[in-house]
């Protein structure tokens, strides 16, 4: 079965500093990836997705992510945050014919002045 | 504007009621989910429908059920037999071809007293 490890429960960044959030999928043919956002109380909001070609995306609010096959990774990452970026943060997989998306447990981020 | 509502925010019902959350979308999306989310585990898939008229249970469709009458409509009703009802649920739609890439709406909160 697929599964997506977040291996990161809580992440704290100063104001400014730069993010990575890791993301591991476990299936081996080329999935499809997907990083959303959920503030508190709200539903999730699609950051950026993953189909196929250029490994680097690029997604709103300033993130991008890179896929890298030989480490089954999807990481997030932005240069510089803001206060407003603290939030959870899901990465999730599907693949070819998968009627389902399978999600990581989430990564919480605080952000300090 | 598209997209998708749920109705109420918030719900509070005794326990042993029976309960049922909206879930409808104005996207024109074929598949619609339902998700119930708690703290630090994550989305948990409950049902899914990917027609009308048809849908599959999930991981933790106990205790749960759905109908799926009109394309734009999916409730999913919180039977008494759910023996820890009291989540953050999440309704979800995507269309034919888009590899899982799903659209949230905004969540109920039900507290079961």
């Amino acid at each position: 079965a697929q599964s997506v490890t977040q291996p990161d429960i809580h992440i704290t960044v100063s104001e400014g500093a730069s993010l990575e959030l890791r993301c591991n999928y476990s299936y081996g043919a080329t999935p499809y990836l997907f990083w959303y956002v959920q503030s508190p109380g709200q539903g999730l909001q699609l950051l950026l997705k993953y189909f196929s070609g250029d490994t680097l995306v690029q997604g709103i609010k300033g993130f991008e992510a890179e896929f890298k096959r030989s480490q089954s990774s999807f990481n997030l990452r932005k240069p510089s945050v803001h206060w407003s970026d603290a939030a959870e943060y899901f990465c999730a997989s599907s693949n070819f014919g998968n009627e389902k998306l399978t999600f990581g447990t989430g990564t919480r981020l605080t952000i300090i002045p | 504007d598209g997209g998708i509502t749920q109705s109420p925010k918030y719900l509070f019902r005794k326990e042993g009621q029976n309960v049922t959350l909206s879930c409808e979308q104005n996207l024109n999306h074929d598949a619609m989910y339902w998700y119930r989310q708690d703290p630090g585990q994550g989305l948990r898939l409950i049902y899914y429908s990917q027609i009308v008229n048809d849908f599959q249970k999930g991981d933790i469709a106990e205790g749960y059920s759905v109908s799926r009458e009109k394309k734009e409509s999916f409730p999913l009703t919180v039977t008494s037999a759910q023996k820890n009802p009291t989540a953050f649920y999440l309704c979800a739609s995507s269309a034919s071809g888009t590899r899982n890439e799903q659209f949230f709406g905004p969540g109920t909160r039900l507290t079961v007293l």
